[in-house]
């Protein structure tokens, strides 16, 4: 089946501009999770949907990051007024039921470039 | 809370040799452990996890990894390395009741003709 899909790609953006990234899960899975590839790190926690309980949103990194689901399906991750350190690349990935080592799949991410 | 240390951002081989990529965890409860490969310009693959079952795992195209839990170890190896094998190697780490996964930084293999 399809795996997980995210859009767009690329994305370029100049500083103080609000972008807006989607992620299109794995159908049937409950959990999705979002991360932050910055060049030369390893990935970073952002956010964690499982199902209708409240969000994780313990790694967001400032109140200028949100994100949305409906409810088991397509989520979007908000960034406003971006900042040259937003520049990375975000990464979407979902799992069947979360927890318990359940395996996450990602995405292909979305490269930010603010300039 | 819980961290992956990966121990050498990049290890060259030469093809056909042993690959051993390092990565130790630390979780105060029994870890959930992972081994992601990243293709240039691709996404993250599942090469293989383990989730408190046998120790040693067997995951995809060759590579396998033990847990050790007196050394708190879960290193990457494959017998044979082979040029399809450069990419970047993630180690990372999970618990119960916190799904979200723990990355380390990563480790560039190379493989050398």
């Amino acid at each position: 089946g399809a795996g997980v899909s995210q859009s767009p790609s690329n994305k370029v953006t100049e500083k103080g501009k609000d972008v807006e990234l989607r992620c299109d899960p794995i159908s049937g899975h409950t959990a999705l999770y979002w991360y932050r590839q910055r060049l030369g790190q390893g990935l970073e926690f952002l956010i964690y949907f499982q199902g209708n309980s409240a969000p994780d949103k313990s790694g967001l990194p400032s109140d200028r990051f949100s994100a949305e689901r409906t409810g088991e399906s397509v989520s979007t991750l908000t960034i406003q007024r971006t900042q040259q350190e937003d520049s990375a690349v975000y990464l979407c990935a979902s799992s069947l039921v979360g927890g318990k080592g359940d395996t996450q799949y990602f995405g292909p991410g979305t490269r930010l470039t603010v300039l | 809370a819980q961290s992956v240390t990966q121990l050498g951002s990049h290890v060259s081989v030469s093809e056909g040799a042993l690959v051993l990529l390092r990565c130790n965890y630390s979780s105060s409860v029994p870890p959930y452990l992972f081994w992601y490969v990243q293709y240039p310009n691709q996404g993250l693959q599942l090469l293989l996890k383990y989730t408190s079952a046998a120790t040693l795992v067997k995951g995809i195209n060759g590579f396998e990894a033990e847990f050790k839990k007196s050394e708190t170890s879960f290193h990457l190896t494959k017998p044979s390395a082979h040029m399809s094998d450069a990419a970047e190697y993630f180690c990372a780490v999970s618990v119960f009741g916190n799904e979200k996964l723990t990355f380390g930084t990563g480790t560039r293999l190379t493989i050398i003709p």
